[in-house]
């Protein structure tokens, strides 16, 4: 079964507690994409990677990290919290963007 | 840059009702368009796709048609059911530039017996 998978699903912390948000997929896919996903906003990309060591920048990067040593990872990485980067995460896996299949969302409070 | 516009909810619909969610969008060129679903507590699917100019994406009795000339992407269905209450977001993409999904912000739907 196609899965994309992240860890935590929920998460509260504090201001600048470094925390990392781990996604897996078992699918093969070569791309993979964190968003964010904030009511009236909808989702907006954060950053994305089109294969192993291949990242950039998305919508809106600013405070976060990625790394993509193995195909199928792809951390996000938030060095320092801040409470406006409470929202709900969501990671997605596809072999191009026609086709994303997303995780189930990390709920993240930063207080 | 790429936008997409989509009605506001929260949509209430009695069952075996007739559904439209109105989307429009503002591209360079020729996008693809989606409509993603997001049920409570889980992650988007992929509900429909077009890719190309009057293209007519299908699943699960929804439908949406690919209007270059109103460059809009309406969702509709014909009879929804209580297990479409969900909520439903129309996207776009182009190939290259990072393949980034352009998303509206979601209607909410709620379909009562």
């Amino acid at each position: 079964e196609a899965q994309v998978t992240q860890n935590p699903r929920y998460l509260i912390t504090v201001t600048g507690k470094k925390l990392t948000v781990t996604c897996s997929q078992n699918m093969n896919h070569e791309y993979m994409s964190w968003y964010r996903q904030d009511p009236g906003l909808g989702l907006r990309q954060i950053y994305y990677s089109m294969n192993v060591e291949v990242t950039d920048k998305g919508d809106v990067p600013e405070g976060y990290k990625v790394s993509r040593k193995e195909k199928r990872n792809f951390p996000l990485i938030l060095e320092s919290p801040s409470p406006n980067q409470t929202s709900l995460y969501f990671c997605a896996a596809g072999v191009h963007s026609y086709e994303q299949y997303f995780g189930p969302g990390t709920r993240l409070t930063v207080t | 840059g790429d936008s997409v516009t989509q009605m506001e909810g929260p949509v209430t619909l009695s069952e075996e009702a007739f559904l439209t969610i109105n989307c429009t969008y503002t591209a360079t060129g020729y996008p693809s368009l989606f409509w993603y679903v997001q049920y409570p507590g889980e992650g988007l699917q992929l509900l429909l796709k077009a890719t190309k100019a009057d293209d007519k994406g299908s699943n699960k009795g929804f439908e949406a048609t690919y209007r270059k000339e109103t460059t809009s992407f309406h969702l509709e269905k014909g009879s929804v059911q209580v297990s479409d209450s969900a909520v439903y977001f129309c996207a776009l993409s182009h190939l290259g530039g990072g393949n980034k999904l352009t998303f509206g912000t979601g209607t909410q739907l709620k379909v009562e017996l």
